[in-house]
């Protein structure tokens, strides 16, 4: 099956400064790539997508660019601001039957210091 | 984006006792949706795919007998612990596709907070 491996686990910027987080897979039938961030005590948000058939996102201060060839992909938060400050999770995900089927990422405990 | 709404989203029973945590998709209709478990500061663990007017199917490891999944419509899929004891506390989180295909994106809901006592 999938398997998503997220670097780093925590992750800590000063604001307006810029986080990367990064995501490889290895699958290479998967062919959606979310990103979801996950506030305390809450379920998680989705922020930005990306299929493989595109190489780079962008929506404002957020980017996502896929390697399908080396199978990783990425997060990027520009400008971040403290409420940026949540985890982060990567996912995969291939089609199943009727519907998808998500395998995430470790998460990423991403603090943006005021 | 589309919406799932989870309820209750905190409940705290007696061990022994059974739990119904619902997951509605308010405006769109779901055939797919996914149940997951969260531990502290880990990534969500699937559980089970819930399917409208099927059985669902359970990932390895997770009892079927344990936790009663109900997707009676296309709006609807409910989650049951039952008996359950202060190991099965824990953040219990839905996610329902915009699509009846695999193109949709999966949407999340705000998650169920159960205590054991």
């Amino acid at each position: 099956g999938e398997n998503v491996e997220q670097h780093p686990s925590t992750l800590s910027v000063q604001e307006g400064d810029s986080a990367v987080i990064k995501c490889t897979y290895s699958d290479s039938a998967s062919n959606y790539f979310p990103w979801y961030k996950q506030e305390l005590g809450k379920g998680p948000q989705l922020i930005i997508d990306i299929r493989s058939n595109v190489g780079e996102k962008k929506d404002q201060r957020i980017a996502v660019t896929l390697n399908k060839t080396a199978k990783h992909f990425s997060l990027h938060i520009t400008e971040t601001q403290p409420e940026d400050s949540a985890v982060y999770f990567c996912a995969a995900s291939f089609s199943s039957g009727s519907a998808r089927q998500l395998t995430f990422g470790s998460g990423t405990q991403l603090t943006v210091l005021p | 984006g589309a919406v799932v709404s989870q309820h209750p989203s905190r409940v705290i029973c007696k061990s022994g006792t059974s739990v119904k945590i619902e997951c509605r998709s308010l405006d769109f209709q779901a055939t797919t949706m996914f149940w997951y478990r969260q531990f502290p500061k880990k990534s969500l663990m699937l559980m089970a795919t819930s399917n409208e007017g099927s059985k669902a199917t359970y990932e390895q490891g997770v009892e079927k007998d344990k936790f009663l999944i109900n997707h009676a419509s296309l709006t609807l899929s409910t989650l049951t612990v039952t008996s359950a004891h202060p190991e099965d506390s824990s953040f219990y989180i839905c996610s329902a596709s915009t699509s009846g295909g695999a193109g949709g994106e999966l949407f999340f809901g705000e998650g169920s907070r159960l205590t054991v006592l």
